[in-house]
């Protein structure tokens, strides 16, 4: 598998329903960033976690990272029609390596 | 608006074209990326600069050229493409060349008849 791989590939909620994505990653990082991504358009940068912090909030948006699992966790909360959009994680191992990312459809 | 403006938004081109895709940032960064975006691949990073040196450059064909006059300014000169080569090719800047946060803008929709 590659570095920095999103799971599931594809979710579908309701509005006002939370989503979680998960990525997980092989090298050991510096830190990791999750970016959204809507149709057709550039990326934008949500929030960055540094590999020695385990939680990081930014409004509705809760990010976690276990470095012993190598894995990481974005979680929207009470997800809005505008959350629909594809979700990447990016591992920085020196490097920034993306994931394929995650597409959340969120239903009015 | 993320500060990064890339021009043009969409571009047809035939396999004989030469063309030119621009990026300009207005973050004051010292450092700007070409990122290439196919369906269901993985982001791509083609080049690198920093301080308008060219610190990365991950195999690409040479058919794409890269230039960077100063460090607000990007340019992928494109000739001799392949319909492969079709996607949408993204430019990034950032503060620093450690990969941090990284800016990107909106991309130009490349097809390569």
């Amino acid at each position: 598998s590659q570095q920095g791989e999103e799971d599931p590939q594809a979710l579908s909620i309701q509005e006002g329903e939370n989503a979680t994505m998960n990525c997980s990653y092989k090298t050991s990082i510096n830190n990791l960033q999750w970016y959204r991504q809507n149709s057709g358009r550039g990326l934008v940068h949500l929030i960055l976690i540094r590999s020695n912090e385990r939680e990081k909030h930014s409004g509705r948006l809760r990010v976690t990272l276990d470095t012993s699992k190598k894995s990481s966790s974005l979680l929207i909360t009470a997800s809005r029609a505008a959350d629909t959009a594809s979700y990447f994680c990016a591992s920085n191992t020196g490097k920034l390596i993306f994931g394929q990312g995650t597409t959340l459809q969120v239903k009015p | 608006e993320t500060g990064v403006t890339q021009t043009p938004r969409h571009l047809v081109m035939g396999m004989t074209n030469k063309k030119s895709l621009k990026c300009e940032q207005h973050l004051g960064h010292n450092a700007m990326y070409w990122y290439k975006q196919s369906a269901k691949k993985p982001l791509e990073l083609m080049f690198v600069y920093s301080l308008e040196e060219r610190v990365e450059n991950n195999s690409v064909p040479s058919r794409f050229s890269p230039e960077c006059p100063n460090s607000s300014h990007l340019f992928l000169h494109l000739h001799t493409l392949q319909p492969e080569d079709s996607a949408l090719y993204l430019c990034a800047s950032s503060q620093g060349q450690g990969y941090d946060t990284q800016y990107f803008g909106p991309g130009t929709r490349l097809t390569v008849l």
